[in-house]
């Protein structure tokens, strides 16, 4: 069945870096779209970041634009989010999740926390 | 960018009993709409897309509907495992709203 890991999360100061992954089982990451989304705590979900199917189209959220890069290994079947520079507000509960036919989210991880504090 | 509204921020209901939870876009969404059920320390759970099409292996107690702007989860007999927090999301630039906790009465 589908499944989403993420891993990577911790505790880091700001203006350091992190790579989250996201090892996906069940299905190819080369024949869906996936995203990364985050929730700050107390606070809602936000977008982060997408990449297509094919990896032709990267989109991402101007709250993390030119600090995050979102990439995939299709042989490891694994998707990635690089966050550098790292702020105080980047704090929350990363999840990832892949983007079904149509356009929704049909399956999530269960999240991975990164705090930025020093 | 698309603001998503949800209403109410928390809805108390008894088992067994209706609940009805609010979505609102600042413009239209068409039928781009999806419903989700977030436990704490839990993935995300698909309920609806398409606005009104229930995901594989939800219970037919759940129904979404409407379009455009407007958007209802209903939930129309509440169990215990049920309470949650529930988000809706555009998926035309993926926004999400801030949630309806629904706690027990």
């Amino acid at each position: 069945q589908v499944q989403l890991v993420e891993s990577g999360g911790g505790v880091v100061q700001p203006g350091r870096s992190l790579r989250l992954s996201c090892q996906a089982s069940g299905f190819q990451l080369s024949t869906f779209g996936m995203h990364w989304v985050r929730q700050a705590p107390g606070k809602g979900v936000e977008w982060v970041a997408t990449i297509w199917f094919d990896g032709t189209n990267i989109y991402y959220a101007d709250s993390v634009k030119g600090r995050f890069t979102i990439s995939k290994d299709n042989s490891k079947n694994t998707l990635y989010l690089q966050m550098n520079s790292l702020r105080a507000e980047d704090s929350a509960v990363y999840f990832c999740a892949r983007e079904g036919y149509g356009g929704p989210f049909d399956f999530w991880g269960q999240g991975t926390q990164v705090t930025v504090s020093s | 960018e698309i603001v998503m509204t949800q209403s109410p921020a928390t809805l108390s209901v008894s088992p067994g009993e209706r609940a009805t939870l609010s979505c609102r876009a600042s413009q239209s969404v068409s039928n781009n709409l999806a419903w989700f059920q977030h436990k704490p320390g839990q993935a995300p759970r698909l309920l609806v897309y398409g606005a009104s099409i229930r995901a594989s292996g939800i219970p037919a107690r759940f129904s979404g509907s409407g379009s455009g702007t407007e958007f209802t989860l209903t939930i129309s007999s509440l169990q215990s495992e049920d309470f949650a927090v529930y988000y809706c999301q555009q998926y035309n630039d993926w926004t999400f709203g801030q949630g309806t906790k629904v706690e027990a009465k």
